[in-house]
Parts: structure tokens; C-alpha cells; sequence
């Protein structure tokens, strides 16, 4: 039972131009989200994240937004660069408990081309 | 500032062995999750250790188990290796109750032939 699902195993973008990545989510629990960044033989490199009491979040080139009614979040990297190439994770978490756990999708490849 | 470090970065092991991962979390940071990464999906997360005890685990079966060190380091053991446990194994770190997002590690390599 995938909880987070990241449909679009793969992206391919021009240098220069938007690159955006969807994330859908099923538990309503979910009350806080992230997405990470994993380049090859890395560990997952913390992005930007969002608390569902807000619906955008900016962080330079990187904007999070999530849509609760549609249990949906995108990132949109704006510019592109070829250094954002990589797997992005979108993951989710319940802080009931405050345990924080994190439910990842599969990732999303992006491949940036010069 | 450190950041989180996992020892060692590749392993190979028999199916039936046991092994023994390790972590340190980041400088600061007091609480320590484990992760499976098997090739092509996301971390699944095994269990989260605060203050020496396991506060939090997910679905993964006896043979995965902790320890928390008073430094807050940890260590991540697996019995009776299936060949099913290859995977990147990810250690994750935070502090407790201030912050949701967490600190990876790069992560130990594991084999199991």
C-alpha cells in the first residue's frame, strides 16, 4: 500500500526552463511534507518542506505547493541548472507522537540537459 | 559541523550471517532513524531510537534491531541475512521535537549472496 506515490519515474528538461515534480498522497494524516534531493552514492539532501497549514512555500529557485483537497504537492525548480540532475524523493510525515517518521514515494529522476 | 557519518560504506555478507551497521548523527542532533532503500524504490523506514530507547519501528520483522548510545550514536543489527536485505541502509538524524526534517547519512552498502 503505497501512501506516497511519485508517478513519473523519470523527467527530462532543457537547461533554463521549469522542471516540475508531482506527488500525490493518500493518508490524510499527513501533516507535514518534504522533498529531498539524491544524487548517486549520496545520502537523501534535505530541499524544502511545507506544513499543510500552508498551501506554497519558497525557497529560492525551489517553490513547494500542495493542494490538500487533492492530497497533491508539486516542486517547481525554476530556473533549471544541469547540477539539479538527480533523484528527488517526496516524502511525508505524521506528527502525531512526534516521532516524525518519513514515508518516501519511489523518486523521480531529473535529468537537466545543457 | 559534522554531519551525519555511517560506517562501513560497502558490505559483503553470506546469507545466514549477521551484520552490524553504525551511525553517528549529526552534531547536536539527538535522535536517529534507520532506513532500507532497496534498488529503485524510497527509504522504507525500520525504527527510530530516542534517549537509548526504540520509540518508533515499521514493518520490518525481529531480525532488524537497534541500539542507542548515550553519545546518540546507534547501530543497526540484522540476523540470519536473507538475500531479500540487500540495500542501501540510510541512517537519519534530527533533534528531538524542534525540527521535522532530518539529516541523512550517505548510507551503507549492503550485499547478501
Amino acid at each position: 500500500d503505497q501512501q506516497v506515490k511519485q508517478n513519473s519515474p523519470s523527467l527530462s528538461v532543457q537547461e533554463g526552463r521549469i522542471s516540475i515534480l508531482n506527488c500525490d498522497y493518500t493518508n490524510s494524516m499527513f501533516d507535514y511534507f518534504l522533498w529531498y534531493k539524491k544524487y548517486p552514492a549520496e545520502g537523501p539532501t534535505f530541499l524544502i518542506s511545507i506544513s499543510s497549514i500552508k498551501d506554497k512555500n519558497e525557497d529560492g529557485r525551489f517553490t513547494v505547493f500542495l493542494n490538500k483537497s487533492a492530497k497533491h504537492l508539486s516542486l517547481h525548480i525554476v530556473p533549471s541548472q544541469p547540477g539539479d540532475s538527480a533523484v528527488y524523493f517526496c516524502a511525508a510525515s505524521n506528527s502525531g507522537g512526534s516521532n516524525y517518521k518519513l514515508t518516501f514515494g519511489k523518486g523521480t529522476l531529473l535529468t537537466v540537459n545543457p | 559541523d559534522a554531519g551525519v557519518t555511517q560506517s562501513p560504506t560497502h558490505l559483503i555478507k553470506t546469507r545466514g550471517q549477521q551484520v552490524t551497521l553504525r551511525c553517528s548523527p549529526k552534531s547536536g542532533h539527538d535522535t536517529v532513524s534507520w532506513y532500507q532503500q532497496a534498488l529503485g524504490q524510497g527509504p522504507q523506514f525500520i525504527f527510530q531510537y530516542y534517549e537509548e530507547e526504540e520509540r518508533q519501528r515499521g514493518n520490518f520483522p525481529d531480525r532488524f534491531s537497534g541500539h542507542q548510545f548515550p553519545n546518540y550514536s546507534s547501530e543497526l543489527n540484522v540476523n540470519a541475512l536473507l538475500l531479500g536485505d540487500s540495500a542501501l541502509y540510510l541512517c537519519a538524524s534530527r533533534l528531538q521535537g524542534i525540527r521535522y526534517e532530518q539529516y541523512f547519512g550517505p548510507g551503507t552498502r549492503l550485499t547478501v549472496t
